[in-house]
C-alpha cells in the first residue's frame, strides 16, 4: 500500500518568500505525480502533472520534480504570495487511484 | 468544459437515514473516482469507475455504501443507514482516457450526520 509523507505538515511565511515543499512515497514504482492545493472547504484544484517520462514540470512561478529512485518529490513555490495561502497534495497515481498524505498546510503572511 | 459537478453542496441528515449524492463528471471522461476526505486529512480513495464499470473499492467502502454509474455518464453515491462517523467530505474526480490519468476534482458534498 503506498503512503506518503509531505514535510512540513504546516509552515508560514512571510509574502515574497520562496516556499519548498516536500513529499515522499514508500512505494517508488510512481506512475504519475500530480500535485493539488485545497482552499478550505473546497475541492481539489489541480497545478501540475509529472508524467511518468517525466522529471520536472513547471507553470509560472510553480515548479514540482519527481526523483523516482528515491521516491521523492519537491513543490517550489517562487515569490510566495498571500493567495498561495492553501494546502498542497501530492499523491502518487497507481492502480487506478491516487494515494494522498496529509499535506503541507501552507500560510502566506502579508 | 463545466468542470466536476456534485450535488448538493451540503447536507445534513439523522443517523440512521440514507442519503444520496449525485456526480456529474466532464463530459467525454470515462473514468471516474470517489474519495472521502475526513477534517485534517488527506482524501481517501473510495471506489472507480471505467464507463459504467465499478473496476475498483476500497474496504473502506462498507456494505452500507454503494455507487453506481449508469450508462458511464453521472454516478451516485448512497450512503444506507447513516453513521456519525461517515461525517466528511466526499469528493468525485474525473479523468479522460489516455496514459495520463490526469485527475479533475469537484468541489465535494460535506456530509453531517447528527
Amino acid at each position: 500500500k503506498q503512503e506518503v509523507t509531505q514535510i512540513p505538515a504546516a509552515l508560514s511565511v512571510p509574502e515574497g518568500e520562496n516556499l519548498v515543499l516536500n513529499c515522499s512515497f514508500t512505494d517508488s514504482a510512481i506512475y504519475n505525480l500530480q500535485w493539488f492545493r485545497q482552499d478550505p472547504g473546497k475541492g481539489l484544484t489541480s497545478l501540475l502533472l509529472i508524467q511518468s517520462s517525466q522529471r520536472e514540470q513547471t507553470s509560472g512561478r510553480l515548479n514540482a520534480s519527481l526523483d523516482k529512485s528515491s521516491g521523492r518529490s519537491t513543490l517550489y513555490i517562487a515569490a510566495s504570495q498571500p493567495g498561495d495561502s492553501a494546502t498542497y497534495f501530492c499523491p502518487g497515481h497507481g492502480n487506478n487511484r491516487l494515494a494522498f498524505g496529509k499535506g503541507n498546510q501552507v500560510v502566506v503572511i502579508p | 468544459d463545466t468542470g466536476v459537478s456534485q450535488d448538493p453542496r451540503h447536507k445534513i441528515t439523522k443517523r440512521g437515514q440514507n442519503v444520496t449524492f449525485r456526480c456529474d463528471p466532464i463530459s467525454e471522461h470515462n473514468r471516474l473516482y470517489w474519495y472521502r476526505q475526513t477534517l485534517g486529512q488527506g482524501p481517501e480513495f473510495l471506489t472507480y469507475f471505467q464507463n459504467e464499470a465499478q473496476l475498483e473499492k476500497s474496504r473502506l467502502l462498507s456494505d452500507r455504501f454503494s455507487a453506481e454509474r449508469p450508462k458511464g455518464s453521472f454516478s451516485t453515491l448512497e450512503i444506507q443507514r447513516t453513521e456519525q462517523g461517515d461525517s466528511a467530505m466526499y469528493l468525485c474526480a474525473s479523468s479522460p482516457s489516455g496514459p495520463s490519468y490526469e485527475q479533475y476534482f469537484g468541489p465535494g458534498t460535506r456530509l453531517t450526520v447528527t
